[in-house]
């Protein structure tokens, strides 16, 4: 069993619909959730941190941290052609980051 | 400001050499990490530096690999002996500390091992 496990991809979804990822995580010690997005070729960026159970929103994203059943989601509302990319659940504990493999998002214009 | 920044940006060597990845952090930041990802796959955690004390090195996949931090800053990841399975983008990040906050990606050194 992978440490961290992300939805099977690809996901796609037409402009404007709901986009939902997933994100399992095994060490129930782990304090701190990200996801970041990686555009082919490029180097991951941050989309949203969480820290505590519940929901945090940052404009048409929205992140949920549920850590007695060790899941965090991602929702990206109003899906753009833009949002198209490799999005990465990481989850660290004690300054070790565990990464998923990553779920490929395709938004269809 | 400067963001993370990585040198080679590609380096090409022959199988059974040494190669030396170089990352320079923002400014400020104690911790820094290193991470490969083999093609299509997910990030592999290999060190975290908290200033210059690596207090996890569990992720460095063989003696062949090592990693040094002088001064809180400048981190070098040794592969000795390269062999063709070493080929993969090196992504190094850091972070104001090792406590969770965000870490931030330089732009990664691809290493091909022909």
């Amino acid at each position: 069993q992978k440490e961290v496990e992300q939805n099977s991809g690809p996901l796609s979804v037409p402009e404007g619909a709901i986009a939902s990822l997933n994100c399992t995580y095994s060490d129930r010690g782990s304090q701190s959730f990200f996801w970041y997005r990686q555009y082919s070729g490029k180097s991951p960026e941050l989309i949203m941190s969480i820290y505590s159970n519940g929901d945090k929103e940052d404009g048409r994203f929205t992140a949920q941290l549920n850590k007695a059943s060790q899941y965090v989601s991602l929702l990206i509302r109003d899906s753009q052609p833009s949002d198209s990319a490799t999005y990465l659940c990481a989850v660290l504990n004690a300054g070790k980051s565990t990464f998923g493999d990553g779920t490929t998002l395709t938004v269809k214009p | 400001g400067a963001g993370v920044s990585q040198s080679p940006s590609n380096k090409v060597t022959e199988k059974g050499k040494d190669v030396e990845l170089r990352c320079d952090p923002i400014s400020g930041h104690t911790a820094l990490y290193w991470y490969r990802q083999s093609l299509g796959q997910g990030l592999e955690f290999l060190i975290y530096f908290q200033g210059n004390s690596a207090p996890d090195k569990s992720g460095l996949p063989s003696d062949r690999f090592s990693a040094e931090r002088t001064g809180g800053s400048v981190s070098t990841l040794t592969i000795q002996r390269t062999q063709q399975e070493d080929s993969a983008v090196y992504l190094c990040a850091s972070s104001l500390s090792a406590g969770g906050e965000t870490q931030y990606f330089g732009p990664g050194t691809r290493l091909l091992v022909l």
